[in-house]
């Protein structure tokens, strides 16, 4: 069965603080994503990567950078996380050359203070 | 990317109804559609794919207007486990980034 996780579900840090988020695939796929939901927004695209070390910019990519080491391993970096950056974050994947579907892990719902 | 459509709901109906959903898009060059399903709290689930001659799973049936830039989905007997909001996503050809809309909501009630 498919399957993506992701680190945590649940974060809490402080205004100020570096965050990482990892998420891992074990489907093989080229391509993974992050995204950010928020109520009334829908889900928005921060930063996708389309093969180890490559990544590009989503729409909202300011205050987040990735870090694609391992094909199967996605990380987002918050580098000094800010009180607009609470939300749920959500990783997702697909292969390449098949059907765009994408899968999604459970998200990390953060919360900065 | 362009965007895609969807009136956010929320649709309440009750038990046993038929409920559809549309969502339009501006990107004529679009060849991939789908129809996610997220429920409160849990990540979006693929629903089912969107093929040109439309398609049907069980109580629940996807179509593609091409010319008129829009997708459906049909929801027939509605159960109370139908309650989610349902995204519309499109991606275009060559490229595996899709684009979301921000969702339907469904709420079906006793």
């Amino acid at each position: 069965d498919v399957k993506v996780t992701q680190s945590s579900r649940y974060l809490v840090k402080r205004t100020g603080e570096k965050v990482f988020l990892e998420c891992v695939q074990d489907m093989d796929h080229e391509n993974m994503f992050w995204y950010r939901q928020d109520p009334g927004l829908g889900l928005r695209l921060i930063y996708f990567s389309y093969d180890v070390k490559m990544k590009e910019k989503g729409d909202i990519p300011e205050g987040y950078s990735v870090s694609r080491e391992k094909k199967e391993r996605f990380s987002l970096i918050l580098e000094s996380a800010s009180t607009n950056q609470t939300s749920m974050y959500l990783c997702a994947s697909i292969g390449a050359g098949g059907t765009y579907e994408q899968y999604f892990g459970p998200g990390t719902r953060l919360t900065v203070t | 990317r362009k965007e895609v459509e969807q009136d956010p709901g929320p649709f309440n109906v009750p038990e046993g109804a038929t409920v559809a959903f549309n969502c339009t898009y501006s990107n004529s060059a679009s060849q991939s559609f789908f129809w996610y399903r997220q429920d409160c709290r849990k990540e979006p689930k693929l629903l089912m794919s969107v093929y040109s001659s439309g398609n049907e799973d069980g109580r629940f049936t996807a179509q593609l207007n091409r010319a008129s830039q829009y997708i459906s989905l049909l929801i027939r007997d509605s159960k109370l486990s139908d309650s989610a909001t349902y995204l519309c996503v499109v991606s275009s050809g060559g490229s595996y980034i899709p684009t979301f809309g921000r969702g339907t909501s469904l709420i079906v009630h006793p």
